[in-house]
């Protein structure tokens, strides 16, 4: 199994660009999440799925979005990129039921 | 808003020592406590906690729960150098499996 896997590892940005950062999981998890991490921070939860067709936000959603068409995806979209957004970005899932979150090696962006 | 904090925020250890990470809470509708390690990457799972009192073991890694003083510790027997790392403390409240994180206690094992 590859458990959680994100896409891509690292990403420079311009400021106003936009992108989607990509997770998958295959161990069938309805539970889907997305975090930030910010230097000598712990983790921030941006949004979360509990679901196909169910999102909700975190504790920071402000200029993200999100979808969860299917079980497996849980794609993670950045429209206008600010300096401020600059972090690692990690996906975690669970199983329903579940309390152990298991997160994805991270995507690590950054917007100049 | 719920809160976790962790201390100290780092330690340098002597491989061989044993130490002893602090967390504590103040969540919502408290499920569990659970332990991560953090390498160079993605967090990965140590322990979770649900009951007070009841010692997790897991080679010189262990940790305990005390629902009463909202609080958890791991410690960490005979350092090793592998054991550097950042030690990160997640409490899961309310619905939904959200965790809060704490900062995290940064380790150094050195020889």
């Amino acid at each position: 199994n590859a458990g959680v896997t994100q896409t891509p590892k690292f990403r420079i940005l311009k400021i106003g660009q936009s992108m989607t950062l990509q997770c998958a999981q295959d161990m069938n998890h309805n539970y889907m999440y997305w975090y930030r991490q910010d230097p000598g921070m712990g983790l921030k939860l941006i949004y979360y799925s509990v679901g196909a067709g169910i999102t909700d936000k975190g504790e920071v959603p402000n200029g993200y979005n999100v979808s969860r068409s299917t079980t497996e995806d849980f794609p993670l979209r950045l429209e206008l990129a600010a300096p401020s957004q600059t972090s690692v970005y990690f996906c975690a899932s669970s199983a329903q039921g579940s309390d152990t979150q298991y997160f994805g090696p991270g995507t690590r962006l950054t917007v100049l | 808003e719920d809160k976790v904090v962790q201390s100290p925020l780092s330690l340098v250890v002597h491989e061989g020592d044993t130490v002893t990470l602090n967390c504590s809470y103040e969540v919502t509708n408290f499920r569990s406590l659970l332990w991560y390690k953090q390498e160079k990457k993605a967090p990965t799972f140590l322990f979770m906690l649900t009951s007070s009192g009841i010692e997790k073991k897991s080679g010189r890694l262990s940790s305990i729960l005390d629902k009463k003083e909202l609080s958890s510790i791991l410690n960490i027997t005979a350092t090793q150098t592998g054991d550097s790392a950042i030690y990160l403390c997640a409490v899961l409240g309310g619905t939904a499996s959200k965790l809060t994180f704490g900062t995290g206690t940064r380790l150094q094992v050195t020889l």
